[in-house]
């Protein structure tokens, strides 16, 4: 089936250092999404890119969308540390009508 | 504009025993997905409502059930609770379809099983 599969697991930064997530997936995306889950929390959305090759920002945060539309990236700039959590990106399942797969997310810790 | 609300927060259960978990959707988004998350597994699907039918279920056994109310609220039910069932179980709801649209979870249900 359908798989998203991101890297890495887990991440270890000191403040202002950069970080990037990356994300693949087994088949084309019509879009993905990039949601941060801090701890103890729940998911929150962050963005979602649908064209070939889009970039946006937010702030320290670029996201990416593959050309092939089947991988993306999340960079983040001088962290800080309330950019903790876990990293999630997201695609529409393509052989249903309702579900979002989810990689198994890039765990951030950032050291003071 | 009210969050996503479940109830309850946590819940300790014995093995065996059932549990109904509920989800109140943000006003007006008429579409509600549940998912199991734990640390090995990650977030995984179980199955989405939209207009009280439900649209689309993931692969979980038959003990995993849920529907959805004329005012868009969710409950899911599990029956027949083993260890395994232990996880934080969270609803999104979205207007359309968490596929193509932002989606908003809840806080969560931390469900453990003893």
């Amino acid at each position: 089936g359908q798989q998203v599969m991101q890297i890495p697991q887990y991440q270890h930064v000191q403040e202002g250092e950069d970080f990037t997530t990356y994300c693949n997936s087994s088949t084309t995306l019509s879009n993905i999404q990039w949601y941060k889950q801090r701890p103890g929390g729940h998911p929150v959305f962050l963005i979602q890119l649908v064209k070939s090759g889009e970039v946006k920002k937010q702030k320290r945060l670029t996201f990416q969308f593959g050309e092939a539309k089947k991988n993306s990236s999340l960079h983040i700039t001088a962290t800080q540390t309330t950019d903790v959590g876990t990293y999630f990106c997201a695609g529409p399942d393509g052989g249903s009508q309702g579900n979002l797969i989810f990689g198994k997310g890039t765990k951030l810790s950032v050291k003071p | 504009k009210a969050g996503v609300t479940q109830t309850p927060r946590y819940l300790i259960k014995t093995r065996g025993q059932q549990v109904t978990l509920s989800c109140s959707p943000i006003s007006g988004h008429r579409s509600v997905s549940w998912y199991q998350q734990t640390p090995g597994q990650g977030l995984q699907f179980l199955f989405e409502y939209f207009s009280e039918t439900q649209r689309n279920k993931g692969n979980f056994p038959g003990r995993f059930s849920g529907r959805q109310f004329s005012n868009s609220r969710s409950e899911m039910n599990v029956s027949t609770l083993e260890l395994g069932d232990s996880a934080l179980y969270l609803c999104a709801s979205s207007d359309l379809t968490v596929m193509n649209t932002e989606a908003f979870f809840g806080q969560g249900t931390r469900l453990t099983v003893v």
